[in-house]
């Protein structure tokens, strides 16, 4: 159990376009999901969190504007980047919380999309 | 001065070794300590969790954890080519937000 899919795996694009991430729990309903960006050889960064039928809370640093974040149902929330630039090249990563929680409140993590700006 | 701070590696070791991979941190509100496992280009998964101080084992994994001097530790007994991965060590806070280390990559050879 606990699943969590990401589409699409990979992506290359040109720069100005924009590009859609989707982030989807399989088996279980997430209330909450968070985005991450790791660059390579680098910890993964908490960019965003997202809540079921609210607005997203975002990182200091992080453009909201530039990242939007849809958290329309609770198995399902997309990140959508706006006029992609090279620089925003990377691996991004959703994770999952479970609706029931538990006292760890454990995310799962999906598999990772990586795009590319060319 | 980053909230974790991991050694980067690689760290490569034969097969059958003891494995150390340690990490420190500077945030006091940590309650739970991470071990995750990442494969390439794949999602990170838990390995294990402690809370607070003190040592968790699981199989050949042991976790150890000293709020004292702000230290965590992974400890892998009899390692395997499998074991081969990044493994990233996180702190999470009390409003359970994960705050990772930039992760050590291993090779076990066989």
């Amino acid at each position: 159990g606990a699943v969590v899919s990401q589409h699409p795996s990979r992506v290359i694009c040109k720069s100005g376009t924009s590009v859609k991430i989707e982030c989807r729990s399989l088996d279980f309903q997430a209330t909450t999901m968070f985005w991450y960006r790791q660059f390579p050889k680098q910890s993964l960064m908490l960019m965003a969190t997202s809540n079921e039928g609210s607005k997203a809370t975002y990182e200091q640093g992080v453009e909201k504007d530039k990242f939007l974040i849809n958290h329309a149902s609770l198995t399902l929330s997309t990140l959508t980047v706006t006029s992609a630039h090279p620089e925003d090249s990377s691996f991004y990563i959703c994770s999952a919380r479970d609706h029931l929680g538990g006292p760890l409140n454990e995310q799962f993590f999906g598999p990772g999309t990586r795009l590319t700006v060319l | 001065q980053k909230e974790v701070e991991q050694d980067p590696g690689p760290l490569s070791v034969p097969e059958g070794a003891i494995v150390s991979l340690n990490c420190t941190y500077s945030n006091s509100a940590f309650q739970y300590f991470m071990w995750y496992r990442q494969y390439s280009r794949k999602g990170p998964e838990l390995l294990m969790y402690t809370y607070s101080s003190g040592n968790k084992e699981d199989g050949r994994f042991t976790a150890q954890v000293d709020k004292s001097s702000k230290y965590i530790s992974l400890f892998i007994r009899d390692s395997q080519p499998s074991d081969s991965a990044t493994y990233l060590c996180a702190g999470m806070d009390s409003s359970y937000k994960l705050i990772f280390g930039s992760g050590t990559r291993l090779l076990v050879r066989p």
